[in-house]
């Protein structure tokens, strides 16, 4: 089993939808959690950190379950230029990153 | 102000050739990051250096992979001999050094993608 898992998607919506990814880790032991985005052919870039209260970033929003072990990401208002691969990532003591298989999104017009 | 340097951004070689990448990392980040990342796959980490020092190299196939990082600056991964099966992209990335208790951002360059035919 993999250490953070993700719904490889593809999720195809259209422009102005709401759209949620879900991602589980298996490693209690993780600390601290990240959404990275890449687009296609492109680096990974951060796009927002989880906190277990949960956090805004304008149409992002971020939530942490500790207890489930759960991490989510809701895009409101989705844009075209929204479309790209969305990459869970859960980070241990040591602070090394590890990354799930990411879910791919696509904004129709 | 830059970002991480990586070059080539593309490599094609034939099967049981050598290979390197070259890495330089953001001005003042003391920690650098090789990944590997496959089609449809996250990248997965083979090795962190902190400034010279490699101090997580447990995923790195050593038998053909090798990391050097002589100054603490810019890095090289190289790979002796390919196989088939090393095709993928190799991304570099830095981020500021580990201050307990605190994430610092990795900033990523944006890859040297490896075919092996």
């Amino acid at each position: 089993r993999k250490e953070v898992e993700q719904d490889p998607g593809p999720f195809n919506v259209p422009e102005g939808a709401t759209v949620a990814f879900n991602c589980t880790y298996s490693n209690s032991a993780s600390q601290s959690f990240f959404w990275y985005r890449q687009d296609c052919r492109k680096e990974p870039k951060l796009l927002m950190s989880v906190y277990s209260s949960g956090n805004e970033d304008g149409r992002f929003t971020a939530q942490l379950n500790r207890a489930s072990q759960y991490i989510s990401l809701l895009i409101r208002d989705s844009k075209l230029s929204d479309s790209a691969t969305y990459l869970c990532v859960g980070s241990g003591s040591a602070r090394q990153l590890t990354f799930g298989s990411g879910t791919q999104l696509t904004v129709l017009p | 102000e830059a970002g991480v340097v990586q070059s080539p951004r593309y490599k094609i070689i034939e099967k049981k050739q050598p290979v390197a990448f070259w890495c330089n990392p953001i001005s003042g980040h003391n920690t650098l990051y090789w990944y590997l990342q496959n089609l449809g796959q996250g990248p997965e980490l083979l090795i962190r250096y902190e400034n010279e020092e490699a101090v997580d190299d447990s995923q790195l196939p050593k038998d053909r992979f090798s990391a050097e990082r002589l100054k603490g600056v810019d890095s090289t991964l190289k790979i002796q001999p390919a196989e088939l099966g090393d095709s993928a992209v190799y991304l570099c990335a830095s981020s500021l050094g580990f201050a307990s208790g605190s994430y610092n951002e990795q900033f990523f360059g944006p890859g040297t993608r490896l075919t092996v035919l």
